[in-house]
């Protein structure tokens, strides 16, 4: 079973900023914090990643919560072509195989 | 970020007939490589675990004997999806993982496989 929960859907305006919330009560120290997107029909996209402290790249922010157990991704103008399932994903330990939630489906309104 | 290639983007086939999909990393060196399968308006699902130069490691439920994979090299490994049938209609994907922490995996554009 994944070890994140995430809200199933979520609206978003254009231009605005998108924060999409998970949980992940149950992480251990070792354990990333990974954030993938799937465009329809496509493969996952690889958006960021974090283990303690927040990070920023080009195309997101990962905020991560002191005791680790939640985080978001913060899509900071969100366009139309950020509309996908965002999956929030904790590894298994040393990199193991990914464990896929249902994700969250943003889709971004003109 | 790195790339990885699918090949064939999609494939018609029939029943009884098989498939090979391959996977290439393009930039990068993966020891490791996973393969998922994903239905209509449904998360992936790993089906295996592709180590370079050792038998993959399949997921409860995953046929082996079926779904045949190879990776012989440390930027390819292949699917094989021997005697098809139309149940094995779906969406499949690749994913290769960098070797050491933070072990994030880089995924494939998937294959559609349509069986007939």
């Amino acid at each position: 079973d994944a070890k994140t929960t995430q809200p199933t859907s979520m609206d978003c305006a254009e231009g605005r900023a998108a924060n999409l919330p998970c949980n992940h009560s149950t992480i251990s120290g070792n354990e990333y914090v990974y954030w993938y997107r799937q465009i329809h029909s496509q493969g996952p996209q690889y958006i960021i990643h974090g283990l303690k402290n927040n990070e920023t790249n080009e195309m997101a922010s990962l905020i991560i919560t002191e005791d680790r157990k939640s985080s978001t991704l913060i899509l900071p103008h969100a366009t139309l072509r950020d509309t996908a399932v965002y999956y929030c994903i904790v590894s298994q330990p040393y990199g193991q195989n990914f464990v896929f939630g249902p994700g969250t489906r943003l889709s971004v309104l003109p | 970020g790195a790339v990885v290639s699918q090949h064939p983007s999609w494939v018609i086939c029939k029943s009884g007939t098989s498939v090979k999909i391959e996977c290439r990393s393009l930039d990068f060196q993966a020891t490791t490589m996973f393969w998922y399968r994903q239905f209509p308006k449904q998360s992936l699902m790993l089906m295996a675990t592709s180590n370079e130069g050792s038998k993959a490691t399949y997921e409860q439920g995953v046929e082996k004997d079926k779904f045949l994979i190879n990776h012989a090299s440390l930027t390819l490994s292949t699917l094989t999806v021997t005697s098809a049938h139309p149940e094995d209609s779906s969406f499949y994907i690749c994913s290769a993982r960098v070797s050491g922490p933070p072990w994030e995996q880089y995924f494939g554009p998937g294959t559609r496989l349509t069986v007939t």
